[in-house]
C-alpha cells in the first residue's frame, strides 16, 4: 500500500518563484494535513482540511495555500517562497481530526 | 513557547541502556499520543494514552500518562541501535493536534 504520497521530494526554489506540493492518500481518510518541521520547532501546522470541500489554518498559514482537490488529493501552495519557508514538508491523513495521524516521506525544500 | 515541552532535546547513550525522555505542558489533553520518526522518513505513531494514570507497554518500551493528563513519560528499557529517532509526543486539544519539538535518541552500540 502507497499510504500517503508527496512529490516532489527535494525542491530548490528562489526567492520569489512559486511552486506547489502534491499530496494523495489511498487509505480514504477524511481529514488530510500540511505541517512544517524545522530544527527544534516540532511539526507545526500550516492547514488541514478535515474533510472534502473544507479547509481551515493552522498555525503558520501565512504564506501558503491549499486546495482540497477530492478526497484524495490535498496541494500546498507558494505564491512567492521566501528563505524562510526553508523546510520539510509533511503531509498526513486521519480518519478524523484526532485520531492516528500517517505521513508522508517529507518534502524537503530550499528557497535561496 | 511550546506548548508541549519535551525533555531532553538531545540523549547519547550506550546499547543496553535505560532511559525516560518526558513530554510536560500546563494544559490538560484529551489524549496524548507518541510517535517515532526516523531520518529521511515521517513520523510513526507509536502509541496513544486517553485515561489519567494509563501505562501502556510496547515490547521495551512503556508509556505513562499523567494523572492530571498534562504529562507524559517514555520509557525505553535495554535500548537498541533501532531504537535510533526523533521521538514526539503529540497532545489532542480539542479538534487540534499540537506536538512537542521532539528528543533526539541515539543509541550506539
Amino acid at each position: 500500500n502507497a499510504g500517503v504520497t508527496q512529490t516532489p521530494k527535494f525542491q530548490v526554489l528562489k526567492t520569489g518563484q512559486s511552486m506547489t506540493l502534491q499530496c494523495a492518500q489511498d487509505m480514504n481518510h477524511n481529514s488530510m494535513y500540511w505541517y512544517r518541521q524545522d530544527p527544534g520547532m516540532g511539526l507545526r501546522l500550516i492547514y488541514y482540511s478535515a474533510s472534502e470541500g473544507t479547509t481551515d489554518k493552522g498555525e503558520v498559514p501565512n504564506g501558503y495555500n491549499v486546495s482540497r482537490l477530492n478526497k484524495r488529493e490535498f496541494s500546498l501552495r507558494l505564491e512567492s517562497a521566501a528563505p524562510s519557508q526553508t523546510s520539510v514538508y509533511f503531509c498526513a491523513s486521519s480518519w478524523q481530526g484526532t485520531g492516528e495521524l500517517f505521513f508522508g516521506e517529507g518534502s524537503r525544500l530550499t528557497v535561496l | 513557547t511550546q506548548l508541549l515541552e519535551q525533555s531532553p532535546q538531545f540523549l547519547s547513550i550506550q546499547e543496553g541502556e535505560n532511559l525516560t525522555v518526558y513530554c510536560n505542558s500546563s494544559s490538560v489533553f484529551s489524549s496524548l499520543q507518541w510517535y517515532r520518526q526516523e531520518p529521511g522518513e515521517g513520523p510513526v505513531l507509536l502509541v496513544t494514552v486517553v485515561t489519567g494514570g494509563e501505562v501502556k507497554k510496547l515490547k521495551r518500551l512503556t508509556f505513562q500518562f499523567g494523572d492530571a493528563r498534562k504529562d507524559s513519560s517514555l520509557h525505553i528499557t535495554a535500548a537498541q541501535p533501532g531504537d535510533t529517532g526523533l521521538y514526539l509526543c503529540a497532545g489532542v486539544r480539542g479538534n487540534k493536534l499540537v506536538f512537542g519539538a521532539g528528543t533526539i535518541l541515539r543509541v550506539k552500540s
